[in-house]
């Protein structure tokens, strides 16, 4: 049972552009969504993330939509850049079962110059 | 990578042989975490720890176990190792306590042939 979608699978956008990824959710327990951005052959990293009391975050170029009512949330990159090119994964977990992350199935993001 | 350090980087071994993979941090984190990735499903929890001997399953547990004996290493055994294990492994660490951030290592390609 995926429990966290994601979508597009894959992304082209050109330099200077907005990149936008969604993701959808469908157990109501869930208490922190964070995005990972991975480059190639490395871990995957904390970009930003969000918690549901909350419907936006910003943190530079990088923005979190959040709309509990539809569960679902998105991650926003403003004027995107070449160096942004990787996979990023939005995330989903619940603190009181130990924080276990459950990923959705990840977007990879190309960026033109 | 946080302080984390996954060995070896990477394995190749054949079917039916066991092989232990090894998590060590630095931060004294008390959460530690294996996932594995694969195209298509993101990355999905294996077995995680929530102190030293305390340990629980994740969602793709099957042919995996797990030990911590300190609170710095945490290991993955795959007891006789097919080929649908042969994936990328991660491991992440959280300091629980109101937190949920978790860093990841930089993984473990292993191949099973």
């Amino acid at each position: 049972q995926q429990q966290v979608k994601q979508s597009p699978q894959s992304l082209i956008v050109q330099k200077g552009g907005i990149s936008i990824i969604n993701c959808a959710y469908e157990n109501t327990a869930f208490d922190y969504f964070p995005w990972y951005q991975q480059f190639p052959g490395k871990g995957p990293a904390l970009l930003i993330a969000i918690r549901p009391d909350v419907s936006e975050k910003k943190e530079g170029r990088f923005t979190i939509s959040f709309n509990k009512s539809a569960k679902q949330f998105s991650l926003h990159i403003m004027d995107s850049q070449p160096g942004d090119s990787a996979t990023y994964f939005c995330a989903a977990s619940i603190k009181t079962s130990g924080s276990r992350l459950t990923f959705g199935e990840g977007t990879q993001l190309t960026v033109n110059p | 990578d946080a302080g984390i350090t996954q060995s070896p980087r990477h394995k190749v071994t054949e079917t039916g042989t066991p092989v232990t993979l090894r998590c060590h941090q630095t931060e004294n984190h008390r959460y530690m975490y294996w996932y594995r990735q694969d195209p298509g499903h993101g990355l999905r929890l294996i077995h995680y720890s929530y102190g030293v001997k305390d340990t629980d399953k994740g969602e793709v547990s099957d042919g995996y176990s797990v030990s911590r004996s300190k609170t710095e290493d945490f290991l993955l055994t795959l007891e006789s190792a097919t080929s649908s294990q042969t994936s990328v492994y991660f491991c992440a660490i959280s300091d629980g306590g109101g937190n949920y951030e978790q860093y990841f290592g930089p993984g473990t390609r292993l191949t099973v042939t």
